[in-house]
């Protein structure tokens, strides 16, 4: 089965820690991306990366680091300098990366929770 | 600046009636297109159908269409003979006009189907 797989479901991280979302997905795609999304919001973009080895900044990448050094495998780090980190993560990746009809497709999500 | 609008905050439906959701959307692209996704209460995001600006005929996948109205940049979603399982988030996405294929999203409308 193609598809996507995020890991952990939920995750809970204490204060001044790093943490690391799992991103994985095989549907030999080029383009991955990571958003977050807050409740009752839409999502906004973090990372994004169109090809291996390859990354920028979203709208809110301060505090987050990513890597991309397999086309399969976006791993996102929640750093202790993100201030509010609490949300929910979705991971996508895309064929490509232009043209107006590349469709996203999405993870199951890691819910994060700092205590 | 790129604007997606979705008035509706929640929507109720009557199972097996049809439903509209709204979605306007502010772009200066001249070509682009519009996505529409699902979150149930799991938090996955499902894509939906898309709809180019340059298809001619509104897009149709299944109990889903999308009525595209270009000139008022209306992209309505309707859903047809409503379900229980219809229940959900829905956002309308368009790919944002800064150069990478990532999306920008609305903030969702909430879709109760009463049975």
């Amino acid at each position: 089965d193609g598809g996507i797989t995020q890991s952990p479901k939920y995750l809970f991280r204490k204060e001044g820690q790093n943490v690391t979302l799992s991103c994985e997905q095989n549907l030999n795609h080029d383009a991955m991306y990571w958003y977050r999304q807050d409740p009752g919001q839409g999502l906004r973009l973090i990372y994004y990366s169109q090809i291996v080895n390859d990354f920028q900044k979203g709208d809110i990448a301060e505090g987050y680091s990513v890597s991309r050094e397999k086309k399969e495998s976006f791993p996102l780090t929640v750093t202790s300098a993100q201030k509010n980190p609490t949300a929910f993560y979705l991971c996508a990746s895309s064929l490509t990366s232009g043209g107006a009809g590349d469709t996203q497709y999405f993870g199951p999500g890691t819910r994060l929770t700092v205590l | 600046a790129q604007k997606i609008t979705q008035t509706q905050p929640g929507m109720f439906v009557q199972e097996k009636e049809a439903v509209t959701l709204d979605c306007t959307y502010d772009t200066s692209d001249q070509s682009y297109g519009l996505f529409w996704y699902k979150q149930p209460s799991s938090g996955e995001m499902i894509f939906l159908i898309y709809q180019g600006s340059y298809d001619e005929q509104n897009a149709t996948e299944g109990r889903y269409s999308l009525n595209f109205q270009k000139a008022r940049k209306s992209a309505n979603l309707v859903i047809s003979a409503s379900q229980l399982g219809d229940s959900a988030m829905y956002f309308c996405a368009i790919p944002d006009q800064t150069g990478a294929n990532n999306l920008f999203f609305g903030t969702g409308t909430r879709l109760t189907v009463i049975p």
